[in-house]
């Protein structure tokens, strides 16, 4: 499939604590996404990274980018019970501009 | 702007009868990507389009799923008729090329 995969699938950490989640994909990119979602609401745009890049930080949210192992992470630093939410990559096909979802990385940050 | 919009929020409908979603993506993007959320299936890309051209519809699940792009700033995404396991939330999501793709808030359609 083409889709971001990410890992683990749930994570469970308690407040204060760093969060690392990983996503593989299977072909080249142009950029990769990563996006949060509160249980039962939108998709919220978090980071956007392009291939040539290989870090870039936001706030408390760090993302990577490793184009040769075809994998990215999200590490949120220093978490809240606010960042409790499902979170997604979504890689951009290499020449194409849409982009697919895997099945999330479920987060449970506990006060 | 006022981010993407979509209409309406919540849809509830009978079975066999005709559902139009609608989409209107942020200005001055012009890709326009139909998604839809379901617990079994995840996030599956129905249709995107590039300049109101639909560039790639293979996730389109059935001939009863349409959908139109008629200007840069409308889509529509029509299910006739409509069936129990078209139950989703249904998102559209707008971008420039290689930028930041931002989502509507979601149609969460029931069909009874």
């Amino acid at each position: 499939s083409q889709q971001g995969e990410e890992d683990p699938q749930a994570l469970s950490i308690q407040e204060g604590e760093n969060a690392t989640m990983n996503c593989s994909y299977k072909t080249s990119i142009n950029n990769l996404q990563w996006y949060r979602q509160n249980s039962g609401r939108g998709l919220v745009h978090l980071i956007l990274i392009r291939s040539n890049e290989r870090e870039k930080h936001s706030g408390r949210l760090r993302v990577t980018l490793d184009t040769s192992k075809k994998s990215s992470s999200l590490l949120i630093t220093a978490s809240r019970a606010a960042d409790t939410a499902s979170y997604f990559c979504a890689p951009s096909l290499y020449n194409f501009n849409k982009f697919y979802f895997g099945s999330g990385t479920k987060l449970n940050v506990k006060p | 702007d006022a981010g993407v919009i979509q209409s309406p929020r919540h849809e509830v409908t009978e079975m066999g009868q005709e559902v139009t979603l609608r989409c209107k993506p942020i200005s001055g993007h012009n890709s326009l990507f139909w998604y839809r959320q379901t617990m079994m299936r995840g996030l599956e890309l129905l249709i995107y389009f590039n300049n109101n051209v639909p560039i790639d519809d293979s996730g389109m699940p059935e001939d009863r799923f349409s959908a139109k792009m008629p200007n840069a700033s409308f889509s529509t995404l029509k299910i006739q008729p409509s069936e129990p396991r078209d139950s989703a939330v249904y998102f559209c999501a707008s971008r420039k090329q290689n930028t930041e793709a931002f989502f509507g808030q979601g149609t969460r359609l029931t069909v009874v």
